[in-house]
């Protein structure tokens, strides 16, 4: 059966911290998808990665996948980062996590 | 722009009624996607559609209907027989279907019961 875990469930940090978000999977993949769910719904996909790391701006994903692991880092997070960020992964269907809730104070 | 279009944003259904949500993408993808987001869970796969007048079921497709016409829709019924049809539904597409492919989402429709 796939499965995923994230962690934290919910993070709150002050605005200019270094966050890091982990997500554990169960099967190998041919892709681990970051995404990013805006306190009014709305999805966006930050990342797709089978390897290595990629960054764009301030967020930074790595994946290890022999440890099937993978990591979300914001660096000199800021209040409009606060939202629910959700890893998804699978060979065909995707497979979604419950999502890490974040809150970045002023 | 290109993106998803879902509409509309909230919808309240009676007992025994069925509803359609709308979902329309211009970035001519062929997969399409249609996802149950319950609080506390991971979203779902319903139905899901790799290339017009194609569709399959997803995890828990009972109590929903599909179509797939045109290329750019790809409407969900939330049918009577759903008996627990509140949560926030997510339509999503991508060029094709692999979970390498990244997936563009819509905003979403929130469903619940009058």
């Amino acid at each position: 059966k796939n499965e995923v875990e994230q962690s934290p469930q919910n993070l709150t940090a002050q605005e200019g911290e270094f966050i890091t978000i982990n997500c554990s999977y169960s099967v190998g993949i041919s892709a681990l998808h970051w995404l990013q769910q805006h306190p009014g719904g709305g999805i966006v996909s930050l990342f797709m990665l089978s390897s290595g790391k990629k960054k764009h701006g301030r967020l930074i994903a790595t994946i290890n996948i022999q440890e099937k692991h993978s990591s979300l880092h914001i660096t000199a997070s800021h209040p409009r980062d606060s939202a629910v960020y959700i890893c998804a992964f699978g060979n065909e269907k995707l497979t979604f996590g419950t999502g890490t809730r974040l809150t970045i104070i002023p | 722009d290109g993106g998803i279009t879902q509409s509309p944003k909230y919808l309240f259904r009676k007992e025994g009624q069925n509803v359609t949500l709308s979902c329309e993408q211009n970035l001519n993808h062929d997969a399409m996607y249609w996802y149950r987001q319950d609080p506390g869970q991971g979203l779902r796969l319903i139905y899901y559609s790799q290339i017009v007048n194609d569709f399959q079921k997803g995890d828990i497709a009972e109590g929903y209907s599909v179509s797939r016409e045109k290329k750019e829709s790809f409407p969900l019924t939330v049918t009577s027989a759903q008996k627990n049809p509140t949560a926030f539904y997510l339509c999503a597409s991508s060029w094709t279907f692999y979970s390498n492919q990244p997936q563009h989402f819509g905003d979403g429709t929130r469903l619940s019961i009058l």
